[in-house]
This record gives C-alpha cells, sequence and structure tokens, in this order.
C-alpha cells in the first residue's frame, strides 16, 4: 500500500506570492491532517480535514488555509507569503482521525523556502 | 497553551547499548501520546503509541512508559543500532471537546548511536 504523498518536495517562492501544496494520503484513510516543522517551533498542528470538511484548526492566520476533495486528497494554500513561512509542511493521514485517539502517517513533506 | 517537551535535545549513545529518551507533558487531560522517529529528509515515522490507561506498551525492541503521577513518558530502545539515529519526538492528543485536537509534540530529542 503506498504511503503518503506529498508534492512538490522543494519550493522556493518569494515573499507576497502564494502557494499550494498537495498531499495524497494513503487509501482508504479519510483524515488529512497538515503540520508545519520549524527549528524554532517544532511540529505545530494547522488543520485537520475529514469528508471535504474543515474539522479541526490550529493557531494559524487566516492567510493558512486547505481543502479536501471528495477523493481525499488534500491541498493547502498560503497566501502573501511571509519569510517566517519558511517551513517544511508536512500532511499526515490516519482512517478516522479527530477526536479518535489514532496513529498519524506522515509524508516526507515539502520544504518551503520563502525569499 | 501547554505542551509536550524533552528532556534532552541530544542524546549520544553506543551501539549496542540501550537508549532511553524522555518527555514530560503538562497536561493532564491528555489520553493518548505517540513517539515518533524522523530522519533526516523524511516524516516522522510511527514508532509505538499508548494510551492513558496503560503505563507499559512494548514493541520490537522498543518500550513505552507512561507515569500519569508525574507526567512523564518515556522510550525505551533495546540494543541500539546505526539505524536507530534520528530525531525522537513524543506527541499527545487531547480532546478537548472543541478547537484544535491535532497532536501537541515535543521538541525532539536527537540521537546519535557512537559506534
Amino acid at each position: 500500500k503506498a504511503g503518503v504523498t506529498q508534492t512538490p518536495r522543494y519550493l522556493i517562492k518569494t515573499r507576497g506570492q502564494q502557494v499550494t501544496l498537495s498531499c495524497s494520503p494513503i487509501s482508504g484513510h479519510r483524515s488529512v491532517s497538515w503540520y508545519q516543522q520549524t527549528p524554532g517551533q517544532g511540529l505545530q498542528f494547522l488543520f485537520e480535514y475529514f469528508s471535504e470538511t474543515q474539522r479541526n484548526k490550529g493557531n494559524f492566520p487566516g492567510r493558512f488555509s486547505g481543502r479536501q476533495f471528495s477523493n481525499s486528497r488534500s491541498e493547502m494554500n498560503v497566501s502573501t507569503l511571509e519569510l517566517g513561512d519558511s517551513a517544511l509542511y508536512l500532511c499526515a493521514s490516519s482512517l478516522l482521525g479527530g477526536r479518535v485517539n489514532e496513529k498519524l502517517f506522515f509524508g516526507s513533506g515539502t520544504q518551503l523556502s520563502v525569499l | 497553551g501547554e505542551s509536550v517537551g524533552l528532556h534532552l535535545p541530544t542524546l549520544s549513545v553506543q551501539e549496542g547499548d540501550n537508549s532511553i529518551i524522555n518527555c514530560a507533558y503538562s497536561n493532564s487531560a491528555s489520553d493518548y501520546f505517540i513517539w515518533y522517529k524522523q530522519e533526516s529528509g523524511k516524516g516522522p515515522q510511527f514508532i509505538i503509541d499508548i494510551r492513558s490507561n496503560m503505563d507499559k506498551r512494548q514493541g520490537q525492541r522498543v518500550t513505552v512508559l507512561l507515569n500519569k503521577t508525574v507526567k512523564h513518558l518515556s522510550l525505551q530502545i533495546a540494543a541500539t543500532q546505526p539505524g536507530d539515529s534520528a530525531v525522537y519526538f513524543c506527541a499527545e492528543n487531547f480532546n478537548t471537546g472543541g478547537g484544535a485536537d491535532g497532536l501537541t509534540f515535543g521538541k525532539g530529542t536527537h540521537l546519535i548511536i557512537q559506534p
């Protein structure tokens, strides 16, 4: 069974631009979560989607958004990029997610650099 | 908000020795804990999990101990191998009944295996 796939692997953008990252969960998994990883802040929860609905959201500004499609694939978008948005963006999938305690399976991430 | 932390940013052990990685959490309402391993250039990989109604769980060469009295979590790796070199994260999950329910990660311990 294929794992969580994230594209692109690397991305370089300039301040003010916007970016869209893509994630394909493990087949059969309906929950997709997004995390931001930086050396200073570590891994921080962005949001979670389940059945095309955002179910949970972390403490990030509205410039960070996402969506999920009917096939459970998910995208996240960051608008008006800032230097501080440079990070590794990780996508994780699970069967049910949300308030069910289950392990998450992570992709290899998209390394975003904002210049 | 409350967060999960780790005692040591770096831990160096001899190959073949046992490793113990510690984690302190502060949210007494947390009911699920996970250990992840992250190798360079990869996303976090699930190692083992434990629910709050347990105090010990064993996997292959790994054991997780949970002490709810002092809010302490540890990961023991037996007979450490070179392939165990990675950053190890503990994570907690608590169901707030609303708001962000994503996993809260500690900042990680870099395990270095000495030959």
